[in-house]
């Protein structure tokens, strides 16, 4: 079975310019979750969506960031007009039900590198 | 809010030596607790976890305890192996949340 599956693992992009992050969930998995690992720290919440639905992106920053979860293909992470700040490990996680008791399956993550 | 607050790393070890990183947490709902490890260059992995109070999760020789009366949820293992050198991240979730909690995370080195 495939886990999680994350595209690029690696992006290097200058400022101004727009980064695209992909993710499949686990077969079968309906509920994706995005975060973003900043250097030396903890992973922090950003959106969580289900199929064609945002339920929740109360972590994610109002301009610039924007994410979705459409009936076919992978979800997308998109940040316009990347900044440094931006610079950082961005993980999906996928999970079959909501996130009361079940596991969310981390995948590799894209490490975005702004110039 | 719900949070948790883990041991600050790094860590270092000898090969054998026991093995604990701290984790607290702060719920205002029932939470589940998990404990992830990140290996370099790679993404989170579960390691145990433990959906109610007094349970232990275990796993590879780790352990954790749910314990509701201390709010933690320690992870121990008795002999580390060079092999358990990565960041390890405790975790929450909570039944009326959408999202994990992670704590900051600790690095481990272990060394022969």
């Amino acid at each position: 079975n495939a886990g999680v599956m994350q595209n690029p693992r690696h992006l290097v992009r200058r400022r101004g310019q727009e980064a695209r992050l992909r993710c499949s969930p686990v077969k079968g998995h309906s509920h994706v979750y995005w975060y973003r690992q900043l250097p030396e720290e903890g992973l922090k919440f950003m959106v969580y969506l289900q199929k064609e639905n945002i339920i929740d992106e109360s972590g994610m920053p109002k301009e610039r960031f924007s994410a979705e979860f459409p009936k076919e293909g992978p979800s997308i992470l998109r940040i316009q007009q990347v900044v440094r700040g931006d610079s950082a490990a961005y993980f999906c996680a996928s999970s079959p039900l909501r996130t009361d008791q079940e596991t969310q399956y981390f995948g590799p993550g894209t490490r975005l590198l702004v110039l | 809010g719900d949070s948790v607050t883990q041991m600050e790393g790094p860590v270092t070890l000898s090969e054998e030596a026991f093995l604990t990183i701290n984790c607290t947490y702060t719920a205002t709902g029932y939470p589940s607790l998990f404990w992830y490890v990140q290996y370099p260059g790679e993404g989170l992995q579960l390691l145990l976890k433990a959906t109610k109070a007094d349970d232990k999760g275990s796993n590879k020789g780790f352990e954790a305890t749910y314990r509701k009366e201390t709010t933690s949820f320690h992870l121990e293992k008795g002999s580390v192996q060079v092999s358990d050198s990565a960041v390890y991240f405790c975790a929450l979730s909570v039944n009326t949340g959408n999202q994990f909690y992670f704590g900051t995370g600790t690095s481990l080195t272990v060394i022969p």
